[in-house]
């Protein structure tokens, strides 16, 4: 069975200072992960996946993602946060057709 | 903006009315999804069309139903909606294969009054 939990549902960081939203998975085989990115009332865009090649995954916007199958996590980090990265955060694991996400993280950036 | 496409994007509705939205995408995708998504819940997938088979979530009321006349239109067909319906649907497609990611649509807001 698969599930996604995301350890935290409120992030608040500074501007300029180191973002980590954390996520833990469980799978009964090698997953597919990805991270989306939601904007208040606007569809989820794809931020980065891994897929079982490197374990350091790079997305769009400075985010990058670290794939630990010993800690079945999948916690994604950005060096130094900007205004326009407030917004929610889904973790997702993937099982062929079906995609089974996180309840998602709130990142509040302050300046 | 990216390939998939929704309309309408604001919706309100009585309990009685009959409507639908339609979702359309332009990436060549083979599977297309409906989900839920509610205040203070998680994403909730509704359904699911994967290389013509539907596939979907058992405890999604009758008064939702889905219509996938082919692999680049999908639509939501409501009737008789209660006012917890109220959320915002979002479409989305993917190849129906391993390591594809979905693509999302900017979603329809729901209202039922």
């Amino acid at each position: 069975a698969q599930s996604v939990t995301q350890l935290d549902s409120h992030v608040s960081v500074s501007e300029g200072t180191p973002v980590l939203l954390r996520c833990n998975y469980s799978s009964s085989y090698s997953p597919s992960l990805f991270w989306y990115v939601q904007h208040p009332n606007k569809g989820l865009q794809l931020l980065l996946k891994y897929t079982s090649a490197a374990t350091l995954v790079k997305g769009i916007n400075g985010f990058e993602a670290e794939f630990k199958k010993s800690e079945t996590s999948f916690h994604l980090t950005k060096p130094s946060a900007h205004m326009s990265d407030a917004a929610e955060y889904f973790c997702v694991v993937q099982n062929f057709n079906k995609f089974y996400f996180g309840s998602g993280t709130k990142l509040n950036v302050k300046p | 903006e990216t390939g998939v496409t929704q309309t309408p994007r604001h919706l309100v509705m009585g309990m009685t009315n009959k409507k639908s939205l339609k979702c359309e995408q332009h990436l060549g995708h083979n599977a297309m999804y409906w989900y839920k998504q509610s205040a203070k819940k998680p994403l909730e997938l509704m359904f699911v069309y994967s290389l013509e088979e539907r596939v979907e979530n058992n405890s999604v009321p009758s008064r939702f139903s889905p219509e996938c006349p082919n692999s680049s239109h999908l639509f939501l067909h409501l009737h008789t909606l209660q006012p917890e319906d109220s959320a915002l649907y979002l479409c989305a497609s993917s190849q129906a294969d391993r390591d594809y990611e979905q693509y999302f649509g900017p979603g329809t807001r729901l209202t039922v009054t």
